[in-house]
């Protein structure tokens, strides 16, 4: 079945640590996102990615970074530099503007301790 | 910039009643409407969705919300719930561009 594939679905993480979350889709998507979903506040936009070896920062970049090298693969890490970075975290994808609705992963929570 | 407000952030309900979940935008021009539902440890779904037309959509199991522009709201309803539509649901609004609004949530708990 084709989906969009999040790892790990927990993540612990020190202060002042770097850490990679994973997202892949075999739908053959050509745009995909990451969201970041906090309680009570809905899901805000990080990134976004249209085509391969381009990306562009949505409302909350700041102390994220990502790449995107193939059309299935769009990893985000969080860095040191963000400030609040316990949260919960959705890859999507849609397979050219979003208006069609995304296609979500199943999530990840990523917890600093 | 564009926003999304929805009315209830808890809504308990028992089995066989009816459920309205509101939701507000703020944008003046065209807009596409959503409503995705978050089942307890699930990810999210679509529920339906509106660019144009009838202003009554029906989307799955037994939704619906119905499009007042002049209202600027799409406000979700099912005429009778069961126990397995307890969920978080999000109303979203796009306006064109790589961006949706998402609203922040209404977590609907249905007692048997």
């Amino acid at each position: 079945d084709g989906g969009i594939t999040q790892s790990p679905k927990y993540l612990f993480r020190k202060e002042g640590q770097n850490v990679t979350l994973s997202c892949e889709q075999n739908l053959n998507h050509d745009a995909m996102y990451w969201y970041r979903q906090d309680p009570g506040q809905g899901l805000r936009l990080i990134y976004y990615s249209q085509i391969v070896n381009d990306f562009q920062k949505g409302d909350i970049a700041e102390g994220y970074s990502v790449s995107r090298e193939k059309k299935e693969s769009f990893p985000l890490t969080v860095t040191s530099a963000q400030k609040n970075p316990t949260a919960f975290y959705l890859c999507a994808s849609s397979i050219g503007p979003p208006e069609g609705g995304y296609t979500f992963g199943s999530g990840t929570r990523l917890t600093v301790v | 910039a564009q926003s999304v407000s929805q009315h209830n952030h808890h809504v308990i309900l028992s089995e066989a009643a009816s459920l309205e979940l509101g939701c507000n935008y703020s944008y003046g021009g065209t807009v596409n409407l959503f409503w995705y539902v978050q089942y307890p440890g699930q990810h999210l779904q679509l529920l339906l969705k509106y660019f144009s037309g009838d202003p009554l959509v029906k989307g799955i199991k037994g939704f619906e919300a119905e499009f007042i522009k002049s209202k600027f709201s799409f406000n979700l309803r099912k005429p009778s719930v069961q126990w397995s539509d307890t969920a978080e649901y999000f109303c979203a609004v796009n306006a064109g561009g790589q961006n949706f609004v998402f609203g922040p949530g209404t977590r609907l708990s249905v007692l048997p």
